[in-house]
C-alpha cells in the first residue's frame, strides 16, 4: 500500500520555468512534510518542509503548497537552473517519529 | 560538524552470503534509521534505532537486522543474501525523533549481490 503518491515520474523544464511536483497521502495522522533532494551517487538532502498548520512555505526559489484537505502537498522550484537538475521526493512521517513514507521520486531535468 | 558516515560506499557479494554496513550519525544524534533504495521500489524504510533500542520497523524479512551501539553508531546485517537484495542502503540521522523529525543521510552503501 503506497501512502504517499508522488507525480509526475519525471520532468523536463527549461531553464528559467515553474517546476511543479505533487504528492498526496492517505494517512491524516501524517503531520510532517519534507522534500528530499538527489543527486546521483548521493544521498537525499533535506531541501524544505512543512507542517499542516500553515498553507505555504517558502525557501529562496523552493515552495512548499500545502492543502490539509485535499491531502496533498507540491513543491514548487522558481526560475528553475540546469543544478537543480536531480531527483526529487517527497516523504511524510508522524511527530515523534523519524520513520519517513517517502514517494518514488520525480527525476527533474532542467535544459540550459 | 561531520555529516553521516557510512562505510563501505561499495559491497560486491555472492548469493547465500551475509554483509555487515556500518553508519556513523551526526554527533550528539540518538536515532538511526535504515533505507533501502531500489529503481522500481523508491526508498522504504528498514528500521530505525533510538537509544540503542530499535524503536520501529518496516516490512522486510527477519534476514534484515540492525543494531545500535552506546556511542549511537549503528550497523544493519543482512543474511542469507539475496539477488534482490542489491540496492543502495542509506543511513539517516536525527537528533531525537521527536518534533524535531530532520533526518539527515549518508552517502549510502551500493550493495551488489552476484
Amino acid at each position: 500500500q503506497q501512502q504517499v503518491k508522488q507525480s509526475p515520474q519525471s520532468l523536463i523544464v527549461q531553464k528559467g520555468g515553474i517546476s511543479i511536483i505533487n504528492c498526496a497521502y492517505e494517512n491524516t495522522a501524517f503531520d510532517y512534510f519534507p522534500w528530499y533532494q538527489q543527486f546521483p551517487g548521493k544521498g537525499p538532502a533535506l531541501l524544505i518542509a512543512i507542517r499542516p498548520d500553515v498553507s505555504e512555505k517558502k525557501e529562496g526559489r523552493f515552495t512548499i503548497s500545502f492543502n490539509k484537505s485535499a491531502k496533498q502537498f507540491s513543491l514548487h522550484i522558481m526560475d528553475s537552473q540546469p543544478g537543480d537538475s536531480a531527483t526529487y521526493f517527497c516523504a511524510a512521517s508522524y511527530s515523534g517519529y523519524s520513520t519517513l513514507t517517502f514517494g518514488k521520486g520525480t527525476m527533474l531535468l532542467v535544459s540550459p | 560538524k561531520a555529516g553521516v558516515t557510512q562505510t563501505p560506499r561499495y559491497l560486491i557479494k555472492t548469493r547465500g552470503q551475509q554483509v555487515t554496513l556500518s553508519c556513523s550519525p551526526i554527533s550528539g544524534h540518538r536515532s538511526v534509521s535504515w533505507y533501502q533504495q531500489t529503481p522500481g521500489q523508491g526508498l522504504q524504510f528498514l528500521f530505525e534505532y533510538f537509544s540503542e533500542t530499535q524503536r520501529n520497523k518496516g516490512n522486510f524479512p527477519g534476514r534484515f537486522s540492525g543494531r545500535q551501539f552506546s556511542n549511537s553508531r549503528s550497523e544493519m546485517n543482512v543474511s542469507t543474501l539475496e539477488l534482490g537484495d542489491s540496492a543502495l542502503y542509506l543511513c539517516a540521522s536525527s537528533s531525537t525523533g521527536g518534533l524535531n523529525t530532520e533526518a539527515f543521510f549518508g552517502q549510502g552503501t551500493r550493495l551488489t549481490v552476484v
